[in-house]
């Protein structure tokens, strides 16, 4: 069974570090993209980052509002995928999703949970 | 950026029937484009990729449709379990736009 575990959320003050991590289990990881999505209080979905597989490369993208900002990265010899988000700002203030990468293209076929991150002085 | 409009925000509708929720993008995005259902507190749930193929296990009462700019997705007959909110989301490059949502309510 295809799971993907978010960790890592929590309050924060603006200005401030937070990494959040995917763990991933149920697939074989490194043969996947991987993205984070995130969605404010009562708002819609963000697309804020994606990583490729290693076999396409590894390369990483980024949503204009997080972009020098957020760092994506993987380890797929853990099956973790993490988000790095620095110089946090209130409006970071969401439940991040990770999602897997469709085989097919860039929607979203499993999601996890979601951790919430709270930015507030 | 390719910005996606979806129609109606909000949605009233009974048991038994057909509701149809549009999505429009902005340029062309021949036929990437998915649509997801979410629940109060739980994540999206993927529905249909590639405009009309349907996810495994997703009930056949749901359809989609379209390319270039205009989409739908159908509920063919609303079931108690439909009552949710709907987005639809462009792949056509790395960056996955969604649509504003569209809230499904019980009439």
């Amino acid at each position: 069974e295809v799971q993907l575990v978010e960790s890592g959320g929590g309050l924060v003050q603006p200005g401030r570090s937070l990494r959040l991590s995917c763990t991933a289990s149920g697939f074989i990881f490194g043969d996947y993209g991987i993205n984070w999505v995130r969605q404010a209080p009562g708002k819609g979905l963000e697309w804020v980052s994606y990583i490729r597989s290693k076999p396409a490369g590894a390369t990483t993208e980024y949503a204009a509002s997080v972009k020098g900002r957020f760092i994506i990265s993987r380890d797929d010899s853990k099956n973790i995928a993490f988000l790095q988000m620095n110089s946090l700002k209130t409006d970071d203030t969401a439940v991040y999703y990770c999602a897997r990468k469709g085989f097919s293209g860039n929607f979203f076929d499993f999601w996890g949970q979601g951790t919430p991150v709270t930015v507030s002085s | 950026d390719i910005q996606m409009t979806q129609s109606p925000s909000t949605l009233s509708a009974s048991v038994g029937d057909r509701v149809t929720i549009t999505c429009r993008a902005s340029q062309t995005i021949s036929r990437w484009l998915a649509w997801y259902q979410q629940k109060p507190g739980t994540a999206p749930k993927l529905l249909i990729y590639k405009a009309s193929t349907l996810e495994g296990g997703v009930p056949s009462r749901f359809s989609g449709s379209g390319s270039g700019t205009e989409f739908t997705l159908t509920i063919s007959s609303l079931q108690p379990d439909d009552f949710a909110t709907y987005y639809c989301q462009q792949y056509n490059g790395y960056e996955g736009t969604f649509g504003q949502g569209t809230k499904v309510e019980i009439k």
